[in-house]
């Protein structure tokens, strides 16, 4: 069975700071991996995916990630958090024959302080 | 751009109502889902469906059923509501395919009293 696991419910940055956000990954199969971002009171949206081409993959926002095989993780880096960047942070594993299923880790809250 | 559409944000309903939440998306998508959403627990998946017509289970499908009679509209019916099935509802939609995107709606924010 596939799963995702996000270490940790929240992460606190200073402004200008490096954002790392960390996601591991479980699955039997060549994963499909994304990261979702929702701002309060919104949908998610997405920030970026690895779908089995290049492993460091960018994203919106000055966000990106890379497919790291041997440590079976995918991890979201920005150089410099921005106050803006302050929402929820969900990574997410699909692989074929899942029908576009995703499979969801329980999130990271980033807050940005001034 | 893609547009999912909710009906209501926020919706409070009584123990034992029925309740129904439908989802609208406007990019010709084959797949749609239903997630709910609780603190901690992140996204769950209720049902989803990949054709008209069509429906599969996810992870939670207990006390929930949908109805997919169009291409692009997808409900969910919760038949006797309960407190338990309080939070964020949120509907997506993709094209067919592992790597596919799925775009999400605003959510609806379920209160059971």
């Amino acid at each position: 069975a596939q799963s995702v696991t996000q270490l940790g419910s929240h992460v606190s940055v200073s402004e200008g700071a490096l954002v790392l956000l960390r996601c591991n990954y479980s699955s039997s199969v060549p994963p499909y991996l994304f990261w979702y971002v929702q701002y309060p009171n919104q949908g998610l949206q997405l920030l970026l995916k690895y779908t089995s081409a290049a492993t460091l993959v960018k994203g919106i926002n000055g966000f990106e990630a890379e497919f790291k095989k041997s440590e079976t993780s995918f991890h979201l880096t920005k150089p410099s958090a921005h106050m803006s960047d302050a929402a929820e942070y969900f990574c997410a594993v699909s692989f074929t024959g899942a029908n576009s299923k995703l499979t969801f880790g329980k999130g990271i809250t980033l807050s940005v302080r001034p | 751009d893609v547009k999912v559409t909710q009906s209501s944000r926020y919706l409070v309903k009584r123990t034992g109502e029925k309740v129904f939440l439908e989802c609208v998306q406007d990019m010709d998508h084959e797949n749609m889902f239903w997630y709910r959403q609780d603190p901690g627990l992140g996204l769950r998946l209720i049902y989803f469906s990949y054709d008209v017509k069509m429906k599969e289970k996810g992870d939670i499908p207990e006390g929930y059923s949908v109805s997919r009679e169009k291409k692009e509209r997808f409900s969910l019916i919760l038949e006797s509501a309960s407190t338990n099935q309080t939070s964020m509802y949120l509907c997506a939609s993709s094209f067919g395919g592992a790597r596919e995107t799925q775009y999400f709606g605003p959510g609806t924010r379920l209160l059971v009293l």
